[in-house]
């Protein structure tokens, strides 16, 4: 079992750049969560699916932020236009009939 | 919104000395969760409880879950350089998988 799989696994780009964020759940798993991590706000949901449907985005911090799950084995998150502030390690995890969640290696994200 | 407290926020302790971390939840939770995140790693799951009053064992560590279901603690008997990293409960009021994680207690072990 490869786990969950993300990437990039770094990214470094300039303010004002589109930034695409990619995960692979794990398979068979019906849940998959987007989390945001920094230093000051410590670990963030943004969104969570499940059966590839956004059950709650509420914690997406503005309209730059958007994700989306095609389908059972690939999930999005953008951020369209990129600022300093968003600089983090994002986090992608997922979960099957249980609420344990495996977590992906995370992508850090760097905005100049 | 459901929001859970961890404290302390830091921790260091000798090596061989025990560690506790309090997890206390705004809400009354279904059941909760530890996970450990090593530096520079991602949160992996430890265990999970779901009876009021539960006590689980792993090892050196002890993972307690209160009467009222609101809170929950890990304490780690004489700890070892292995042991660090920070340790988040997160709590699930019920409802999916959606859980809240905790603020998350480091660990630091001085060997």
């Amino acid at each position: 079992d490869a786990g969950v799989i993300q990437s990039p696994r770094h990214e470094v780009t300039e303010m004002g750049q589109e930034v695409t964020l990619r995960c692979k759940p794990i398979s068979g798993h019906n849940s998959l969560f987007w989390y945001r991590q920094t230093m000051m706000r410590g670990l963030e949901l943004l969104i969570y699916f499940n059966n590839n449907v956004p059950i709650d985005d509420s914690g997406m911090p503005e309209d730059r932020f958007s994700a989306k799950m095609p389908n059972a084995s690939f999930s999005t998150l953008k951020i369209q236009p990129s600022e300093p502030r968003d600089s983090a390690v994002y986090f992608c995890a997922s979960a099957g009939g249980v609420e344990t969640q495996y977590f992906g290696p995370g992508t850090r994200l760097l905005v100049l | 919104g459901q929001q859970v407290m961890q404290i302390p926020q830091y921790q260091h302790v000798q090596e061989g000395e025990d560690f506790t971390t309090y997890c206390n939840s705004s809400t009354t939770l279904s059941n909760i969760q530890w996970y450990k995140q090593r530096p520079g790693g991602h949160p992996v799951f430890l265990i999970q409880l779901v009876k009021s009053g539960e006590v689980k064992k792993q090892k050196r560590l002890t993972f307690q879950f209160g009467e009222a279901k609101k809170n929950s603690s890990l304490h780690i008997t004489a700890t070892q350089t292995t042991d660090v990293g920070t340790y988040f409960c997160a709590g699930n009021s019920g409802g999916y998988q959606k859980v809240t994680f905790g603020t998350g207690t480091k660990l630091q072990v001085i060997p």
